[in-house]
């Protein structure tokens, strides 16, 4: 079946500009988390959604960055006033929510701010 | 706050020689403890899992450990092999809610 999907892939912006990241889990899966990945390095959690609960919001760095969930479904990351430092891989991933714990992650989106 | 540390951050093995990676965690409410692979351009997809309520796991060349009193775990891969090449993630999360990652472990298997 389709895995988690991502776009854009790639994504050009200038510094002061707002961004939108869109992400597609898998098809019943209830969790679903945002990372940020800088060149070379780790995943930074960002925020994690399940199922209706409110949202773990406690790995966003900045009240510019803000994330929702509609329907259970698509979530969409939105980064205001872009800095450079903004500049990093986003990752999505899903997860059942059925005990079973391993994530499965979307090709994600290079956002570069200039 | 929870913190996931990881060592070493570079590993160049012989193909055919071992390879481990360790990790510590900060939060002892931590149960569940993955390892993701992440190949050049390619996203992180699991190779292996273990919960708190055993010690260890092991799957064909690969296996974790864990001790839950010194809050350690670490990645043992066997026989390595050039495709085994990657970043290999440590993390770890309680009932598999906010994950915290490790920093990333880079091994070379030299042919």
């Amino acid at each position: 079946g389709a895995g988690v999907s991502q776009s854009p892939s790639n994504k050009v912006t200038e510094k002061g500009k707002d961004v939108e990241l869109r992400c597609d889990p898998i098809s019943g899966h209830t969790a679903l988390y945002w990372y940020r990945q800088s060149l070379g390095q780790g995943l930074e959690f960002l925020i994690y959604f399940q199922g209706n609960s409110a949202p773990d919001k406690s790995g966003l760095p900045s009240d510019r960055f803000s994330a929702e969930r509609t329907g259970g479904s698509v979530s969409t990351l939105t980064i205001q006033r872009t800095q450079q430092e903004d500049s990093a891989v986003y990752l999505c991933a899903s997860r059942t929510g059925r005990g079973r714990y391993e994530q499965y992650f979307g090709p994600g989106t290079r956002l570069t701010v200039t | 706050g929870e913190n996931v540390e990881q060592h070493p951050s570079t590993l160049s093995v012989q193909e055919g020689d071992s390879a481990v990676i360790k990790c510590t965690y900060s939060d002892s409410a931590s149960n569940y403890f993955p390892w993701y692979k992440q190949e050049l351009g390619k996203r992180p997809q699991l190779i292996i899992d273990i919960r708190s309520n055993v010690g260890e796991k092991k799957d064909q060349r690969i296996a974790v450990t864990l001790n839950k009193t010194a809050k350690h775990f670490s990645l043992h891969i066997t026989e390595t092999q050039p495709e085994d090449s990657a970043v290999y993630f440590c993390a770890a999360s309680r009932e598999g809610f906010k994950t915290i990652f490790g920093a990333g472990t880079r091994l070379f298997v030299k042919a």
